[in-house]
């Protein structure tokens, strides 16, 4: 079975700083997604930024980008120059591909993100 | 505008009664989940389903029961069974497939009193 761990329970961070968050996961599938997700105040969860395994390439989005690790079953998200807006609940998920894929997402515990300004 | 809507957003009950959180989508998808978010823990699936008429438990379904009688509507019942039924329950829908999004709705806060 797959696992998600994020061991960082909260982080906090300075204003148009940069910040990264920090996951692993546990697998024995070659082929898989990685996602973050951002959970404001709301509640309503929000999709930051997607990986796919079979991608050498590191994924960008903006402010935000990951550091991928395969070798390491390693996740990790960057924000770079911080915004107040940021601030939110982050959770590192996994997905399988291919014929496991079923679409659920396993989660990690989350990191709550304080931006001071 | 499409979308998930969750409701209640706030649900109170007894204990020993059962109660019903409704899961609606208009984006024909295909996939919905139910999954359930307790502090520390992150989110745990329910259940789930990839089919109308069909659906299949999740990692904690004890206690829990849906059903998937159309495709916009993924109910959730949480029975007199579930021994700790407090939580922060969230719904999602995909596309059945590769390189797919889930979209979530809003959440519902149950509060047993």
């Amino acid at each position: 079975a797959q696992t998600v761990t994020q061991s960082q329970p909260e982080m906090s961070v300075q204003e148009a700083e940069t910040v990264t968050l920090s996951c692993t996961y546990d697998t024995s599938e070659s082929d898989y997604y990685l996602f973050w997700y951002k959970q404001p105040p709301s509640r309503q969860m929000i999709l930051v930024i997607r990986q796919e395994a079979y991608k050498q390439q590191n994924a960008t989005e903006n402010r935000f980008s990951v550091n991928f690790q395969k070798a390491a079953k390693s996740f990790s998200l960057k924000i770079s120059d911080s915004q107040l807006g940021d601030a939110a609940m982050y959770f590192c998920a996994y997905r399988s591909y291919g014929s496991g894929n079923t679409g659920k997402l396993i989660f990690g515990q989350g990191t709550t993100l304080q931006v001071k300004p | 505008d499409g979308g998930i809507t969750q409701s209640p957003k706030y649900l109170f009950r007894k204990e020993g009664q059962n109660v019903t959180l409704s899961c609606e989508q208009n984006l024909n998808h295909d996939a919905m989940y139910w999954y359930r978010q307790d502090p520390g823990q992150g989110l745990r699936l329910i259940y789930y389903s990839q089919i109308v008429n069909d659906f299949q438990k999740g990692d904690i379904a004890e206690g829990y029961s849906v059903s998937r009688e159309k495709k916009e509507s993924f109910p959730l019942t949480v029975t007199s069974a579930q021994k700790n039924p407090t939580a922060f329950y969230l719904c999602a829908s995909s596309i059945v497939g590769e390189n797919t999004e889930a979209f979530f709705g809003q959440g519902t806060r149950l509060t047993v009193v």
